[in-house]
């Protein structure tokens, strides 16, 4: 069975750090790329970072860049997400998803597994 | 605010054929492909349809999208009260060069 479990979020004040990560198992990890996307209290969702199956490659929302960092460790099957510089707009629910293919691109953007989610929550 | 834009709400009640929309722009919906989640209440989103109308396995065929030049929309035929959840679309933007969202519309059965 395929699953995909997030852990590490936490309470935090702004301008504090926060690792979070994402177990999956159930299938090839290295062959596909996942995504981090939050969804903040009330509202829609938002892409944050993927990174390709290789994790050769990553890519980032303008609202993140520079300050959120993606990784993987295909021999642990573990996704991770680097927080620094945290904000009050950073609050969400940070939900880890497999892609459908080792690429990111305008084929292959869509999310076809989605963890339960982690709570990030930013304030002073 | 999102980027593509969906009704904040709908409604229908049992049986009935219900049909939700998303409008985008040229970058976007325009010229890729669109995707659609489920998202029942206090849960994770679930792939709906992808690549405009291809469901993935275990989605009923109840459930079908389409598209049409900057719009695209979700069907959902034969209303079930378990229909009853928060429907995302998404798309990828060649401008943002990553996907795009709705903000969401709230599905209410009746």
């Amino acid at each position: 069975e395929v699953q995909v479990l997030e852990s590490g979020g936490d309470s935090v004040q702004p301008g504090g750090s926060l690792r979070l990560s994402c177990a999956a198992s159930g299938f090839t990890f290295k062959a596909y790329a996942f995504t981090w996307v939050r969804q903040a209290p009330g509202r829609g969702l938002e892409w944050v970072a993927t990174a390709s199956g290789t994790g050769g490659s990553t890519y980032y929302a303008d609202s993140v860049k520079g300050r959120f960092t993606i990784s993987r460790d295909n021999s642990r099957n573990t996704l991770y997400l680097q927080m620094s510089s945290l904000k009050v707009e950073d609050t969400a629910i940070y939900y880890c998803a497999k892609g459908d293919s080792g690429s990111f691109s305008s084929y292959y953007f869509y999310m076809a597994v989605w963890g339960k989610g982690t709570t990030v929550s930013v304030s002073s | 605010q999102s980027i593509l834009t969906q009704p904040p709400s709908a409604s229908g009640t049992p049986g009935q054929r219900v049909i939700m929309s998303c409008s985008g722009g040229s970058s976007n919906i325009g010229s890729n492909t669109v995707v659609w989640y489920q998202q029942l209440p206090g849960t994770a989103p679930r792939l709906l349809i992808y690549r405009n109308n291809q469901r993935p396995s275990g989605v009923p065929d109840r459930f079908s999208g389409s598209k049409s030049g900057t719009s695209a929309s979700l069907a959902i035929s034969g209303l079930q009260s378990e229909d009853e959840a928060d429907y995302h679309c998404a798309g990828w933007d060649d401008s943002l060069n990553g996907p795009v969202f709705g903000g969401g519309t709230k599905l209410t059965v009746l």
